[in-house]
């Protein structure tokens, strides 16, 4: 078993859906988590942190399950500049950080 | 201020020939990190650095894979030599190292072929 999975892409979604990933990881010890998002070509970059209690950052809403070890994020009023492939990403703590990142799932939101 | 430099953007090389990448991160931060990006897969972590020491290498094949990081701040990936399965952009990122969990900034990473 992978120790992070996603949903495999791509979604497809007019502008203005509604989407949801979803993101399972293996490592219950697992500290911190994250969505990363990757442009085409270009680097990851840390699109928001996720809380056991939910946590919204304008169109975006993240939330985490612990006792399932399911993350999630919604995306709402979808804009064409969402087109990217979103990164699930859990971190480790050992007295240092370790990522370890999904395979990510791509989304094309189409005009 | 100016983020993870990394150069070169792009290489080609042939099999059996040595490649360096070199990476300069962000002012201040401690932590540098090399991770190889394979097609259609996320990043993958071949090496941390916590100023000039390597703390975790364990996913970096060091029979043809080395890194060093003189003086704490620089950092060269090498890979000698070069096979077709190394194809991949090799990504470089910083972060400050502050003892916590910390967000790691990326460059724009390096894109090698390898014919």
């Amino acid at each position: 078993r992978k120790e992070v999975e996603q949903d495999p892409g791509p979604f497809n979604v007019p502008e203005g859906a509604t989407v949801a990933f979803n993101c399972t990881y293996s490592n219950s010890a697992s500290q911190s988590f994250f969505w990363y998002r990757q442009d085409c070509r270009k680097e990851p970059k840390l699109l928001m942190s996720v809380y056991s209690s939910g946590n919204e950052d304008g169109r975006f809403t993240a939330q985490l399950n612990r006792a399932s070890q399911y993350i999630s994020l919604l995306i709402r009023d979808s804009k064409l500049s969402d087109s990217a492939t979103y990164l699930c990403v859990v971190n480790m703590w050992n007295g240092y950080s370790t990522l370890t990142f999904g395979k990510g799932t791509m989304l094309l939101v189409s005009p | 201020e100016a983020g993870v430099v990394q150069s070169p953007r792009y290489k080609i090389i042939e099999k059996k020939q040595p490649v360096a990448f070199w990476c300069n991160p962000i002012s201040g931060h401690n932590t540098l990190y090399w991770y190889r990006q394979n097609l259609g897969q996320g990043p993958e972590l071949l090496i941390r650095y916590e100023n000039e020491e390597a703390v975790d290498d364990s996913q970096l094949p060091k029979d043809r894979f080395s890194a060093e990081r003189l003086k704490g701040v620089d950092s060269t990936l090498k890979i000698q030599p070069a096979e077709l399965g190394d194809s991949a952009v090799y990504l470089c990122a910083s972060s400050p190292g502050t003892g916590v969990p910390d967000t790691q900034y990326f460059g724009p990473g390096t894109r090698l072929t390898v014919l």
